[in-house]
């Protein structure tokens, strides 16, 4: 069964705002867990991971949140854009083999 | 340096017909995976190849296989189509096995009448 699932389903948000993405899992041993960002009409694009030993690990304008006492993910987008509009999902990797997908959020900037 | 390839893009077969779908990975990557996505069940995991050896496999039936070639091409094949193969089917490559860093696809979408 699937593993890793997000809270909301679909978030909207005014520009120049911050997101947080919200994702919790159930493995308590997976070690490894990656953000993706899907565009209408693409695949998945790489945002950020974090490894089981981090708390928290910084991009350009995103941040990831790791909480292994809750189990819990979250990633933040900093001043979100128009062109931050997608669907956004977590994955785990179980002793780093397949990736489980969470079932993703919709995310949709105002204007 | 070029990203993944998938060909066809769209696909339209009827039920019971096969098809077969393709992958080029991003030059030096040596691992593909392929993966499932549908409005209801979201991203599953279908099966890893790497080396030219399947390395993983995910909950799918028989229908589906895949094989790598030496050249780190891979190829997907589904028999007998059903209704609920309809679905966009994304190849992923990454430098090694295992979930690190995987860079997708644009994805196949397959359609089944």
């Amino acid at each position: 069964g699937e593993s890793v699932g997000l809270h909301l389903p679909t978030l909207s948000v005014q520009e120049g705002d911050n997101s947080i993405i919200n994702c919790a899992y159930s493995n308590s041993a997976s070690d490894y867990f990656i953000w993706y960002k899907q565009e209408s009409g693409k695949g998945p694009q790489f945002i950020i991971d974090i490894r089981s030993n981090m708390d928290k690990r910084q991009g350009q304008r995103v941040t990831v949140l790791l909480n292994k006492t809750v189990k819990h993910l979250s990633l933040q987008i900093a001043a979100t854009q128009p062109g931050d509009s997608a669907v956004y999902f977590c994955a785990e990797t179980l002793n780093d083999y397949k990736l489980s997908f969470g079932a993703g959020t919709t995310v949709t900037v105002r204007a | 340096k070029a990203g993944v390839t998938q060909t066809p893009r769209y696909l339209i077969k009827t039920r019971g017909q096969q098809v077969t779908l393709s992958c080029s990975p991003i030059s030096g990557h040596r691992s593909v995976s392929w993966y499932q996505q549908t409005p209801g069940q979201g991203l599953q995991f279908l099966f890893e190849y790497f080396s030219e050896t399947q390395r993983n496999k995910g909950n799918f039936p028989g229908r589906f296989s895949g094989r790598q070639f030496s050249n780190s091409r891979s190829e997907m094949n589904v028999s007998t189509l059903e209704l609920g193969d309809s679905a966009l089917y994304l190849c992923a490559s990454s430098l090694a096995p295992g979930g690190n860093e995987q860079f997708f696809g644009p994805g196949t979408r397959l359609t089944v009448l």
